[in-house]
């Protein structure tokens, strides 16, 4: 069974700190890697993703990939209230009998205080 | 910006009955998905489709479920007799390739079956 583990929180950090989120997946082969926000009662809403080893900045976001850890994670940077949401690491592995399937942790909920 | 979008919003049927889930996916995408998610649960895989047929399905898409895209721009999965176990959002999602696979997913459709 492939899997994607993330701490299930609750993350809470104050407003303007820099909020960490991992998630590390046990398939190998894994070639793609999402990061999603999801709103209580919303879809996921894609905000990073990430192929290659190292970091990915896109504004106060930065993805990081380490590929022979099987880890990855996402730095928000500056937190403000309104990132208070569940965030969902995604896994894609394209080679094999895989086409378009995502699998995606239970997600981490965090909370930016004021 | 273009984007997924989903009907009905909230659809409450009875145990047995049959319901049909509608989604049009983003014009310029060629990949389509549905995806599941009981409350409190991880985003699930039901099935992946490219080119008129399905790419792929998880064990949960038994032959109770089936999709279709009957004309050039609508996606639907239909659920042929629902059981309780049923209720939950059905997310559809769009990719333009298979490669990296970056999906894009619609509002959802609250499914709640009695």
């Amino acid at each position: 069974q492939k899997e994607v583990e993330q701490n299930s929180g609750p993350l809470s950090v104050p407003e303007g700190a820099i909020a960490s989120l991992n998630c590390t997946y046990s398939d190998r082969g894994s070639q793609s890697f999402f990061w999603y926000r999801q709103y209580s009662g919303k879809s996921p809403e894609l905000i990073m993703f990430i192929y290659s080893n190292g970091d990915k900045e896109d504004g106060r976001f930065t993805a990081q990939l380490n590929k022979a850890s099987q880890y990855v994670s996402l730095l928000i940077r500056d937190s403000q209230p309104s990132d208070s949401a569940t965030y969902l690491c995604a896994v894609y592995n394209a080679g094999g009998t895989s086409y378009g399937k995502l699998t995606f942790g239970q997600g981490t909920i965090l909370t930016v205080h004021p | 910006e273009p984007e997924v979008t989903q009907t009905p919003s909230h659809q409450v049927t009875q145990m047995g009955q049959e319901v049909i889930l509608r989604c049009v996916p983003i014009s310029n995408h060629l990949y389509f998905y549905w995806y599941r998610q009981i409350l409190g649960q991880k985003v699930e895989f039901l099935v992946s489709f490219y080119n008129n047929e399905i790419s792929e399905k998880s064990e949960i898409f038994d032959d109770q479920f089936s999709v279709e895209r009957p004309d050039g721009s609508n996606f639907t999965l239909k659920i042929r007799s629902t059981k309780l176990e049923d209720s939950a959002m059905y997310f559809c999602a769009s990719s333009m390739t298979s490669g990296y696979n970056e999906q894009f997913f619609g509002p959802g459709t609250r499914l709640t079956v009695l």
